[in-house]
Order: C-alpha cells, then sequence, then structure tokens
C-alpha cells in the first residue's frame, strides 16, 4: 500500500543547532514534495517545494534533499531558534494534473533555549 | 498571510444537527479542498474542487457534501452530525496550473459533536 512515513515522535534540540526531519515514502512516484509547517490549532503555511528531478533546495535557513531512489527527502533547519519549535509536515504531489496532496502525519520539533 | 477564511473556527453542537462550515478565499484559485485532521494525524483529503460546479470526493470517505456556485467559497455540509465528526476541519486552495501545487490553508473550524 501506498505510505508516507515522518518520525512520530517529536525532536528535541537546543538552540543553535540543526534540525533534520525525515519524510520517507513507499509505493509513489512523487513530481514534487513539499514541506509545511504547522502551529497548534492553526492551518498548514507552505515552506519548500522540491521537484524529482533537483537533489537539493534552500530558502534562508531551511534545506531540503530529495532522493528518488531511496524515496526519502531530508528537511533541515540551521541554527535552529525557539520559533521554529512547531510540527512540519511533508506532502507528497504525484503531479500529473492530478492537482492532490498526501500529507505525512508530520513530526513535532521542540527548540530549547 | 493567505487569504482563506473559515468560518466558525470553533463550533460545538448536538448530535443529529445540521451544520455548514464555510470557506471563502479571495486570491482568485481554481482549486479548492477540504481535509479533516484528528489531533497528531495526517490530513485526510475528503472533498475538492476544481472549479466552478465541479465537485468530487476525496480519498477519506466522509458522510459530508460541497457545493462551489462561486469560484472563492467552497462550503462544507452535514445534514446530521454524530460524535464521530469531531475533528480538525481544514479549507484549502491553490492557484490552476501552478507548478507543484502549493496549497493555501484557512485556520480550520474545531468541530465537536456531542
Amino acid at each position: 500500500s501506498q505510505k508516507i512515513e515522518q518520525n512520530s515522535e517529536a525532536l528535541n534540540i537546543q538552540e543553535g543547532k540543526t534540525a533534520t526531519l525525515t519524510c520517507n515514502y513507499t509505493n509513489y512516484s512523487p513530481a514534487y514534495l513539499q514541506w509545511y509547517r504547522q502551529d497548534p490549532g492553526r492551518g498548514p503555511v507552505f515552506l519548500l517545494l522540491i521537484r524529482e528531478n533537483e537533489k537539493e533546495k534552500r530558502k534562508e535557513r531551511l534545506k531540503v534533499t530529495f532522493d528518488t531512489t531511496l524515496k526519502q527527502s531530508l528537511f533541515h533547519i540551521t541554527a535552529s531558534q525557539p520559533a521554529d519549535s512547531a510540527t512540519y509536515l511533508c506532502a507528497l504531489d504525484v503531479g500529473y494534473s492530478s492537482y492532490k496532496l498526501i500529507f505525512g502525519s508530520g513530526t513535532r520539533l521542540l527548540v530549547r533555549p | 498571510e493567505a487569504d482563506i477564511y473559515q468560518t466558525p473556527r470553533y463550533l460545538v453542537i448536538g448530535t443529529g444537527k445540521k451544520i455548514t462550515l464555510e470557506c471563502s478565499q479571495t486570491m482568485g484559485h481554481d482549486k479548492m479542498y477540504w481535509y479533516q485532521q484528528d489531533p497528531g494525524m495526517e490530513l485526510h483529503l475528503i472533498h475538492y474542487s476544481y472549479g466552478v460546479n465541479s465537485t468530487e470526493k476525496g480519498d477519506l470517505s466522509s458522510e459530508s457534501t460541497v457545493s462551489r456556485i462561486r469560484t472563492e467559497h467552497f462550503p462544507l455540509t452535514l445534514e446530521s452530525a454524530r460524535p464521530s465528526h469531531t475533528s480538525q476541519y481544514l479549507c484549502a486552495s491553490t492557484r490552476a496550473g501552478a507548478s507543484g501545487n502549493e496549497q493555501f490553508f484557512g485556520p480550520g473550524t474545531r468541530l465537536t459533536v456531542l
């Protein structure tokens, strides 16, 4: 069956360190992979998108990698801050005019001051 | 901040009542979506629309219905609410032909059915 896996355990790190979150998927061939941030009681907010032919994408302190052979994306936040504490969701876009996203359940990040 | 709005933000209602959750966006997006999300769980697509008069059921079966009479408006209706409908409902939209389908989400409606 098709599946997206994100670590269900919270990631707890010290301020200033790099946070690395993992998204693994099976039985999909996504055209794009997206990362969203979700704060408690709020809707997700789009952060980054990476295409199947891209290996890496950066935006300020954020970096996303995409390995279609391993079927894995890594999401990095460098120089993490307490304000980065939130749940981070990965989402697969199969593309091909489907315009639908399949979401993982997210990983909660806690950045200690 | 995305220009997509949901009302009410919170709703507590008794079993058997009919409810409508409102969703509006001012971005002129063709595609709109309803997701259901329980705490700590993934978002499940329950309905989507690719434009006016277009509605489709999503991957998660739902007893709700939707309509799309205007581009900016995509309400969700439950004819007879039940405790199993208790959840967070999120509305989203995206621009037609958007490369990569970045979705903009509303703040959500937290529904509790007693």
